[in-house]
């Protein structure tokens, strides 16, 4: 089982709709949670991290974090076509406690105009 | 602006060659920086994590005498492949952690290493 588990999409939703990325972690000692986009060919940058069960929002992203099922997910309100790339879940401070940053394989949303 | 820069960007270099590449924090000192590559289609990998003042904490299956890191300040950490091959080609990435390991993470933009 890998510690970080992503669907590789794509997923392809039409302007304007909500998109929603899902993401599983293995190890439940995890205390942070991050969401990183990555164009092709470029670094990833951060978009939010969440370290509290429940929603956070910002701007037209919210991360909903549930430890109980081990589950994180990003929702992109409104999403556009410049929202299209690789969203990269990440984890750090698993049962080891070493502060590695885990990422998932990351998925590719494809938002069409 | 950006809070970590990595140079070179791009660099084509023949096999047995060594290339380094530089990663800078540029907005807080980062005593711990961390040093990521990225295969064509696949996620990050974490390759070490790059301690000032100390050696590098590598991670498994990566070869420390091939992959040399030296982080000789708060605000430069340098990792230099050693004896290039083809299969060495890939995205490498650095990363600074704000404030502690367990907070975010800001990458630098990559360097595209090529080896003929």
């Amino acid at each position: 089982q890998k510690e970080v588990e992503q669907n590789s999409g794509p997923l392809s939703v039409p302007e304007g709709a909500i998109a929603s990325l899902n993401c599983t972690y293995s190890d439940r000692g995890s205390q942070s949670f991050f969401w990183y986009r990555q164009y092709s060919g470029k670094s990833p940058e951060l978009i939010m991290f969440i370290y509290s069960n429940g929603d956070k929002e910002d701007g037209r992203f919210t991360a909903q974090l549930n430890k109980a099922s081990q589950y994180v997910s990003l929702l992109i309100r409104d999403s556009q076509p410049s929202d299209s790339a690789t969203y990269l879940c990440a984890v750090i401070g698993g049962s080891s406690n070493t502060g590695k940053l885990i990422f998932g394989q990351g998925t590719t949303l494809q938002v069409k105009p | 602006g950006a809070v970590v820069s990595q140079h070179p960007s791009r660099v084509i270099c023949k096999s047995g060659t060594s290339v380094k590449i530089e990663c800078r924090s540029l907005d807080f000192q980062a005593t711990t920086m961390f040093w990521y590559r990225q295969f064509p289609k696949q996620s990050l990998m974490l390759m070490a994590t790059s301690n000032e003042g100390s050696k590098a904490t590598y991670e498994q299956g990566v070869e420390k005498d091939k992959f040399l890191i030296n982080h000789a300040s708060l605000t430069l950490s340098t990792l230099t492949v050693t004896s290039a091959h083809p299969e060495d080609s890939s995205f490498y990435i650095c990363s600074v952690a704000r404030g502690g390991t367990y907070n975010e993470q800001f990458f630098g933009p990559g360097t595209r290493l090529t080896v003929l």
